[in-house]
């Protein structure tokens, strides 16, 4: 089945400045790459999803970027307040309709946005 | 509503004991999944529903685990003689149509936290 990597599992930054999440996949046939944010308490929020046709995509100060022949991708947070303090989550997911096109996620990374 | 609903949010129970975990989806949403998550951990895919139709149940851990969805919108976990390991938060998601449909994203409850002692 698939198996999703990410790094790293704590990340602390200064407000103002960028940060960067990385995640691997291992089966080729996924297309879907979700991200999340978790809050303390609450369930996953999608922050921006790519398809395996695209390189890039942006929307505010978040971009996600997929290399596919590499088998990974990454989220980009520029510009970080403290607001932006959650686990974020990866995830990956291939057409296979029977199974709802289930995701596989990744690990999690804590993000410290220290003001 | 406006989210998917789960209750109850906290659930204490001893070993041994069964549980039941409800999930409210967004109406009109045709699929449905239950994850476990870990403390610390990414959410795992427990099962999948479509409709009142239960097509991947390739993540339960054990026949302990069961769940339902009789009229394709409320879902139950029901969890059998829990253990200690059983211990996570429950979550559930839902999303409008099957398959990756474009604007169609997965959304998840806040989740049920089971403290098995």
């Amino acid at each position: 089945g698939e198996n999703v990597e990410q790094h790293p599992s704590t990340l602390s930054v200064q407000e103002g400045d960028s940060a960067v999440i990385k995640c691997t996949y291992s089966d080729s046939a996924s297309n879907y790459f979700p991200w999340y944010k978790q809050e303390l308490g609450k369930g996953p929020q999608l922050i921006i999803d790519i398809r395996s046709n695209v390189g890039e995509k942006k929307d505010q100060r978040i971009a996600v970027t997929l290399n596919k022949t590499a088998k990974h991708f990454s989220l980009h947070i520029t510009e970080t307040q403290p607001e932006d303090s959650a686990v974020y989550f990866c995830a990956a997911s291939k057409p296979l309709k029977a199974a709802g096109n289930k995701l596989t996620f990744g690990g999690g990374t804590r993000v410290l946005v220290k003001p | 509503g406006a989210g998917v609903s789960q209750s109850p949010r906290y659930k204490v129970a001893k070993r041994g004991q069964d549980v039941a975990l409800r999930c409210d989806p967004i109406s009109g949403h045709v699929s449905l999944f239950w994850y476990q998550q870990a403390l610390g951990q990414g959410p795992e895919f427990l099962t999948y529903f479509q409709n009142e139709a239960q097509l991947d149940k390739s993540g339960l851990p054990s026949d302990r685990f069961f769940a339902e969805r009789p009229e394709g919108s409320v879902s139950t976990l029901k969890i059998q003689r829990t253990q200690q390991e059983d211990s996570a938060v429950y979550l559930c998601a839902s999303r409008h149509r099957p398959g990756q449909a474009v604007n169609s994203p997965l959304h998840f409850g806040n989740g049920t936290r089971l403290t098995v002692t």
